[in-house]
């Protein structure tokens, strides 16, 4: 079955400019995941929809950072006036709703490479 | 502050031998642990997990264990495989029910033919 797909894969933008960043989950899945990964650091935490959504948004570095679900499925990312050091792979991953008691696994997508000169 | 660290940015071995990849963390709430494997224009990909209840879980080549009173894990494989070489991260959840995944900088593994 098809995985988690992110659109583009790769972006390059110039500072100060607005980027959107999307994300389709695996059909199915209720939960969606939005990580950063700098150059040389492990993927970090950004925000968690449970359906439509945001659980838990404590992770955007800023109030230019903005993710969106209006259907409970597609999720896009939304970057305001675009700095250097926003450059990054930004991941998308998405999982299955186990409850409360148990962990889920969560199934990344490959990411978009964003640039930002 | 990192609360998962993985110290070696890099470890080569010889096809066929062992690879041991280590992982340590800070975090005494982390109770459910996983290893992600990613390629080169890939995301990560799920490998192996382990419960804080467990000190070994075993999927065929892998191996993962955890000593908690040391807060340390390893990923153990074997025999290694050319197709093993990518970047490793180890990865925590803290509590049943949590979502946000904590990473450590990742072990590039090179295994050589």
């Amino acid at each position: 079955g098809a995985g988690v797909s992110q659109t583009p894969s790769n972006k390059v933008t110039e500072k100060g400019k607005y980027v959107e960043l999307r994300c389709d989950p695996i059909s199915g899945h209720t939960a969606l995941y939005w990580y950063r990964q700098s150059l040389g650091q492990g993927p970090e935490f950004l925000i968690y929809f449970q359906g439509t959504g945001a659980a838990d948004d404590s992770g955007l570095p800023n109030d230019r950072f903005f993710a969106v679900r209006p259907e409970g499925s597609v999720s896009t990312l939304k970057i305001q006036r675009t700095e250097r050091g926003d450059s990054a792979v930004y991941l998308c991953a998405s999982s299955a709703y186990l409850g409360t008691a148990k962990h889920n696994e969560q199934f990344f997508g490959p990411g978009t490479r964003l640039t930002v000169l | 502050d990192q609360q998962v660290k993985q110290n070696s940015p890099s470890l080569s071995v010889q096809e066929g031998r062992i690879s041991i990849l280590n992982c340590d963390y800070t975090n005494s709430m982390f109770d459910y642990f996983l290893w992600y494997k990613k390629y080169p224009a890939e995301g990560p990909t799920f490998l192996i997990s382990i419960s804080s209840i467990k000190d070994k879980n075993e999927d065929g080549r892998f191996t993962v264990f955890l000593n908690k009173s040391a807060k340390h894990l390893s990923l153990h494989i074997v025999p290694s495989q050319p197709g093993d070489s990518a970047v490793y991260f180890c990865a925590a959840y803290s509590g049943a029910g949590s979502y946000q995944l904590t990473f450590g900088k990742g072990t590039k593994l090179s295994v050589i033919p």
